[in-house]
């Protein structure tokens, strides 16, 4: 079955940049989208297609692609982007998503 | 104000059934298509299923196929999950997102239902 690789975790100092890495072989067949999950809550789109962000997401998140790897970079961390990532994409035939392994952002 | 609220969540013994629902309001539900996306406590995030916006398109996620049916109300706006044969694995909390057609992306979240299988 497909999968989407991402590291467990990123620490990182406020103020300071967090990438976010997602790696899947159809990546650059299929878009890629990044939610941001904090505890006891629902998933919130921060990135669509890639790199574009949905309108009331800061501007200090951004996507980008290069091949089989996309990822989401974090400019000027704050306290409150603490939480969980998740990449999604879906299969080279666009019939089955999937989520990526999820990424803990840890604001030190 | 567009909002998608889970129903139907409960504890439910091993072979056991469930369904549930995801009403839609704040847009035109027959528009969008759906999905269903599941988080075991404590795991990441996985896709369950997904329904084109008339129900003539439907896909299933290998760890559901057989035993999960997703349908849909279009005159209800509402969103579907029957859930047969449960097993221990499908314990987790069960969201309902909608598929902006633009963007393709899981644009709008429920808060979820939790379903636990347990004997």
């Amino acid at each position: 079955s497909y999968e989407l690789t991402q590291p467990p975790s990123v620490s990182v100092s406020p103020g300071q940049t967090a990438r976010i890495t997602c790696s899947g072989d159809a990546l650059p067949k299929q878009y890629a989208y990044w939610y941001q999950q904090k505890p006891g809550q629902a998933p919130v789109l921060v990135i669509y297609k890639d790199s574009e962000r949905p309108s009331g997401i800061p501007e200090r998140f951004s996507g980008s692609s290069s091949g089989t790897t996309v990822t989401l970079t974090i400019s000027g961390v704050q306290a409150e982007d603490e939480a969980d990532y998740y990449c999604q994409s879906a299969d080279s035939s666009g019939t089955f998503y999937v989520f990526g392994t999820g990424t803990k952002v840890t604001v030190l | 104000e567009v909002q998608l609220v889970e129903s139907g969540g409960g504890l439910v013994q091993p072979g056991g059934s469930l369904r549930l629902s995801c009403a839609a309001s704040g847009f035109t539900f027959s528009s969008y298509e759906m999905n269903w996306v599941r988080q075991a406590p404590g795991k990441g995030l996985e896709w369950v299923s997904y329904i084109s916006s008339s129900g003539s398109t439907i896909y299933y996620a290998d760890s559901v196929k057989g035993r999960f049916t997703i349908s849909r109300d279009n005159a209800k706006n509402s969103l579907y999950l029957q859930m047969n044969s449960l097993r221990a694995e499908d314990t987790a909390v069960y969201y309902c997102a909608r598929d902006h057609p633009d963007s393709g992306a899981f644009d709008i979240w429920g808060q979820g239902t939790m379903v636990t299988v347990s004997s």
